[in-house]
């Protein structure tokens, strides 16, 4: 258990679905990360959420849309995926203070996206 | 810009030798170093990380890495591994400063086997 709880853990879809993935974080962490995980590939930054503010977003395709309500949760709503976007997608927090971040990142156990 | 390099895909070792996992980095100015494991269908838990200070950081389940700023590495070891320490390795960099709002660059991963 690492304090960051994601859901679902699967998921299938089409094409044509609209699908959202959630993140919780329980460690009063104000910085929220969506990573990509491909195989074979290195983790891709997806996007940063700092203070709720996105800081970050590594030309990701506008099909993922982020979305932050608060410092506890984030949100990947995804619509028109492409098969070649099936993956493992991990969440992850972190605290970050006046000097920058230094810590490390907690990440949840990811949801694994299949896109049919 | 940053870059994390591991050289190998696949370590092998015997249970109870000591085992290395290479990293090298590129980062402009001072580097944040990090090393993390994901075991099957899990996301990444942090095992170590460098900041500042000695070279020699310890770990959890005993391992250590050593940051050696000449050669720019951070091979990770541990000096009698077990079967349960097989998993997927990640060495990460980050550029150190207040102006860090986290973009952690991830190696592809080195995955260690270690038979019994």
């Amino acid at each position: 258990e690492t304090g960051v709880t994601q859901t679902p853990r699967h998921l299938v879809m089409g094409m044509t679905n609209k699908k959202s993935l959630k993140c919780e974080q329980h460690l009063g962490h104000n910085a929220m990360y969506w990573y990509k995980q491909s195989a074979k590939k290195p983790l891709e930054l997806m996007f940063v959420y700092s203070l709720e503010e996105r800081v970050e977003n590594n030309s990701v395709p506008s099909r993922f849309s982020p979305e932050c309500p608060n410092s506890s949760h984030l949100f990947l709503h995804l619509h028109t995926l492409q098969p070649e976007d099936s993956a493992l997608y991990l969440c992850a927090s972190s605290r970050l203070g006046a000097g920058g971040l230094t810590g490390e990142l907690f990440f949840g156990e990811g949801s694994r996206l299949t896109v049919l | 810009a940053q870059s994390v390099a591991q050289p190998e895909d696949q370590v092998n070792v015997a249970e109870g030798n000591p085992l290395t996992v290479k990293c090298t980095y590129s980062v402009s100015g001072n580097p944040y170093l990090f090393w993390y494991v994901q075991y099957p269908n899990r996301g990444l838990q942090f095992l170590l990380k460098y900041i500042t200070g000695d070279n020699l950081v310890k770990g959890s389940y005993g391992f250590e890495a050593e940051f050696n700023k000449s050669q720019t590495s951070f091979h990770l070891k541990k000096p009698s591994a077990l079967v349960s320490d097989s998993a997927l390795y990640f060495c990460a960099v980050r550029r150190g400063g207040s102006s860090n709002t986290g973009k952690l660059i991830f190696g592809q991963g080195t995955t260690l086997q270690v038979k019994p």
